[in-house]
């Protein structure tokens, strides 16, 4: 089944423990994005990846970084979290062609206590 | 700066014909995409515009007007599964692949 698995689901931790969510598709698709959801401000880009290598900065990069060193993984790693990154995550894949849209993971809440 | 805009929340009876209305002011624009979101799961995607006119897709239709900065999603015959939020998003601009998204609409099918 093509799609974009996201781990965990769930996850509370403590201010400051660094983390990793990870995210692998299995589609082929060569661009990889994460976003935060949050009540009022909606979809919020973070990261977004073009190619293997390839990163760029969203709206929301502070606090987050990412790695592609494979096409199917795009992991977002939290190095110091804080409270403010309470939020529910979801990565996202696409295929090259612009016609089509995003295909999203099912999503990790996390909570930073 | 970059902004899109939609109505917070709607209501609609089953049957009915719902027209979810979209409006963006974005630096650029290649392409307007709509999805769909139920509570507590992933946004799916729905339908893709990015020259003017109606794409239809079934029972969902949607809109673009380049000039107005305008987009409306349409949805004809409504069932219960319908109620969802509907999340507009745009594409600022060719060769790259910030997406903008709007906070989305909450539609609520009656029965």
């Amino acid at each position: 089944e093509a799609q974009v698995t996201q781990n965990p689901r769930y996850l509370i931790t403590v201010t400051g423990k660094k983390l990793t969510v990870t995210c692998s598709q299995n589609m082929n698709h060569e661009y990889m994005s994460w976003y935060r959801q949050d009540p009022g401000l909606g979809l919020r880009q973070i990261y977004y990846s073009m190619n293997v290598e390839v990163t760029d900065k969203g709206d929301v990069p502070e606090g987050y970084k990412v790695s592609r060193k494979e096409k199917r993984n795009f992991p977002l790693i939290l190095e110091s979290p804080s409270p403010n990154q309470t939020s529910l995550y979801f990565c996202a894949s696409k295929d090259r062609g612009t016609d089509y849209g995003y295909t999203f993971g099912s999503g990790t809440r996390l909570t930073v206590v | 700066g970059q902004n899109i805009d939609q109505p917070t929340e709607m209501t609609a009876t089953e049957g009915a014909i719902v027209q979810i209305n979209c409006t963006y002011q974005t630096s650029g624009f290649n392409g307007l995409f709509w999805y769909q979101q139920h509570a507590g799961e992933a946004p799916t995607f729905l339908s893709y515009n990015v020259l003017d006119g109606l794409e239809e897709k079934g029972r969902f239709s949607s809109f673009l007007s380049r000039s107005k900065g305008y987009s409306y999603l349409l949805l004809k015959e409504l069932q219960m599964k319908d109620s969802a939020s509907y999340l507009c998003a745009v594409r600022d601009r060719a060769g790259t692949y910030k997406y903008i998204f709007g906070t989305g609409t909450r539609l609520k099918v009656l029965a």
